[in-house]
């Protein structure tokens, strides 16, 4: 898998956008973009993926740079409860041992009232 | 159900104890993932089922670990003679068989957290 950089800390106003970026310049064509966080004792949960396009659902936006060495997640409305540890993942999804998830050290994004 | 369920939440044993987590994964998934969770520690993966197939049990810590998975659902990780290192947050995942992307999306459950005293 395609290695990844994150800041390591960033700080967010509730209220307003929270935008998390990614760097994966390394990435190969079949690998996407996944995007995880994990809230202070919690299980990992599970937010976007994408391939090229941006992506958007109902908790998260996805861009993905023309040249996919780049990406940003951005959380439109930041709430205090999206204070977590972000973590952006490149992965391919056909064979091999693909399926043990890692994370790198992520970015924790602290939601301040 | 909605999500993956796990039990108990929390687990306080004695040391030499043995104990077991369950894992319900979320209804029609094929894929099942045990992982472990150190305090501040990345996720170590440890075992993988997949349908019918052989179990991958390459992340395995020791023999002291096992899972099994009954009719392809709900998975049982045990651990025998637990160990203090053995402290930790198990986490269970499951997946689909869904193409693309999507495939390799695991959901996971909200962990057991297990304290070996």
């Amino acid at each position: 898998d395609a290695k990844t950089t994150q800041p390591t800390s960033m700080d967010c106003a509730e209220g307003r956008a929270a935008n998390l970026p990614c760097n994966h310049s390394t990435i190969s064509g079949n690998e996407y973009v996944y995007w995880y966080r994990q809230i202070h004792s919690q299980g990992p949960q599970y937010i976007i993926h994408g391939l090229k396009n941006n992506e958007t659902n109902e908790m998260a936006s996805l861009i993905i740079t023309e040249d996919r060495k780049s990406s940003t997640l951005i959380l439109p409305h930041a709430t205090l409860r999206d204070t977590a540890v972000y973590y952006c993942i490149v992965r391919v999804n056909s064979g091999g041992s693909n399926y043990k998830l890692t994370f790198g050290k992520g970015t924790l994004l602290t939601v301040n009232p | 159900g909605a999500g993956v369920s796990q039990s108990p939440s929390n687990k306080v044993t004695e040391k030499g104890k043995d104990v077991e987590l369950r894992c319900d994964p979320i209804s029609g998934h094929t894929a099942l993932y045990w992982y472990r969770q150190s305090l501040g520690q990345g996720l170590e993966f440890l075992i993988y089922f997949q349908g019918n197939s052989a179990p991958d049990k390459s992340g395995l810590p020791s023999d002291r670990f096992s899972a099994e998975r009954t009719g392809g659902s709900v998975s049982t990780l045990t651990i025998q003679r637990t160990q203090q290192e053995d402290s930790a947050v198990y986490l269970c995942a499951s997946s689909s068989r869904l193409a693309g992307g999507a495939k390799n999306i695991q959901y996971f459950g909200a962990g057991t957290r297990l304290s070996v005293l």
